[in-house]
């Protein structure tokens, strides 16, 4: 199974801070990655996909980055409803599989 | 407007089964390939399995810790996938969700049902 290291697991952030999660993955996956976003008692949301693609409704203020192992997801500018928990998830190799998640909160 | 919407959660004994249903609409389900994505109390998401769309062959494939227990199925004329879970084990306890596939474009996920596994 692929296994998916996201980092860090944890991090306090200001309104307006540049945040920055990493995903590695434990072979090449090319860019078969997305991104989703999970508020408390909610299902997840899907930010990006194939690595870099912005989901329509989401806003531009999210990115996503990288090809073969190395993935990051960016936000420009934290915005109080940004506060939650992300996980990426490769969908290149059966089973598919999730990163452990990071919790954004508020610092 | 594009609803999915899970049913068939509860509370079962360790051992015993239980079905999920996924009802879509709004979207073309007969192409879509169908996932089920699970989160235990407190802990992350956890991928469960999916079934591609029948023209691309209707196959399954599975996480490993449900794999021979759990089996994931489709039914176009009534836009539903199933989730049959046999042989079910305290760990097995979590919110499901369903969603559409991963590498389409567009996406859609459901609310979730409660499976509680217990004695």
């Amino acid at each position: 199974d692929i296994q998916m290291t996201q980092s860090p697991s944890s991090l306090s952030a200001s309104v307006g801070d540049r945040v920055t999660i990493i995903c590695r993955a434990s072979q090449d996956i090319r860019n078969d990655l997305g991104w989703f976003q999970q508020k408390t008692g909610k299902a997840p949301r899907r930010l990006i996909y194939a690595a870099s693609s912005l989901q329509s409704g989401v806003p531009s203020r999210f990115s996503g980055s990288g090809f073969g192992t190395e993935f990051s997801l960016t936000i420009s500018s934290l915005q109080p409803e940004d506060f939650a928990t992300y996980y990426c998830l490769q969908y290149n190799s059966n089973p598919f599989t999730f990163g452990g998640g990071t919790t954004v909160e508020i610092k | 407007e594009v609803h999915l919407v899970e049913s068939g959660g509860g509370l079962v004994k360790p051992g015993g089964s239980l079905r999920l249903s996924c009802a879509a609409s709004g979207f073309p389900f007969n192409i879509a390939w169908m996932n089920w994505v699970r989160q235990a109390p407190g802990k992350g998401l956890e991928w469960v399995g999916h079934v591609k769309a029948k023209s691309e062959g209707g196959t399954t494939d599975y996480t490993t810790p449900v794999e021979g227990r759990f089996t994931v199925a489709r039914d176009d004329s009534k836009n539903t996938v199933y989730l049959q879970m046999n042989s079910l084990k305290t760990e097995d306890t979590g919110v499901y969700y369903c969603t559409t596939g991963y590498a389409s474009t567009w996406y859609y996920w459901g609310q979730g049902a409660l499976v509680t596994v217990s004695a």
